[in-house]
């Protein structure tokens, strides 16, 4: 079992461009979650999904939109990068029924220019 | 105030001594607290949760709540250099489905 997995690990963009981060786990998690990464920030809830077909915003959610393509698969959009975008981006999965271990993807390191 | 407080270090220890890090919450309400230790360029891995007040062992970690303090804390005994790495507490705070709220984190390292 691969977990939490998350392309790209590297990416490079210019002001304005967009790009999807995409994020697939195996374990048959409902839940799933975006976060960034920030020196001297800790790590800040973008967007979460509860269950299938649900998406909820989370702590600094502006300039992101996502998809919950199906149980496995939770997306990120950038529609335009700004150079505040530049993070490093993870993917997390909560373990079922307590919720009381979450799971990280490897991480998405994302330069905006 | 920030809703989860964490000294962000470095804390140095000597190979073999306690390390102890500490979190602080401003939620008096919350629930659930954890410790997830992130290496350099690698994602955060989870090491210890406690959800009542006292400690927990696991190992050569011990977690300490005090709820009445709204305080955490991480001891880690015998600490060896692969322990150096960067902690962070988390809090799940009151009113959000599974939304935790993460420290800044505390730079931890073992010396030889």
């Amino acid at each position: 079992n691969a977990g939490v997995t998350q392309t790209p690990k590297f990416q490079v963009l210019k002001t304005g461009q967009s790009m999807t981060l995409q994020c697939a786990q195996d374990m048959n998690h409902n839940s799933m979650y975006w976060y960034r990464q920030d020196p001297g920030m800790g790590l800040r809830l973008i967007y979460y999904s509860a269950s299938e077909g649900t998406t909820d915003k989370g702590e600094v959610p502006n300039g992101y939109n996502v998809s919950r393509l199906n149980k496995r698969e939770f997306s990120l959009r950038l529609e335009s990068a700004a150079p505040s975008q530049t993070s490093v981006y993870f993917c997390a999965t909560w373990t079922p029924p307590n919720y009381n271990e979450q799971f990280f993807g490897p991480g998405t390191r994302l330069t905006v220019l | 105030q920030k809703e989860v407080e964490q000294n962000s270090g470095p804390l140095s220890v000597p190979e073999g001594a306690i390390a102890s890090l500490n979190c602080t919450y401003s939620d008096r309400v919350s629930q659930s607290f954890f410790w997830y230790r992130q290496y350099s360029g690698k994602s955060p891995e989870l090491i210890m949760s406690i959800y009542s007040n006292g400690d927990k062992e696991d190992g050569r970690f011990t977690a300490q709540l005090n709820k009445a303090s709204q305080y955490v804390s991480l001891l880690i005994r015998d600490s060896q250099p692969s322990d150096s790495a960067t902690y962070l507490c988390a809090v799940n705070m009151a009113g959000g489905y599974q939304k935790v709220t993460f420290g800044t984190g505390t730079k931890l390292q073992v010396i030889p």
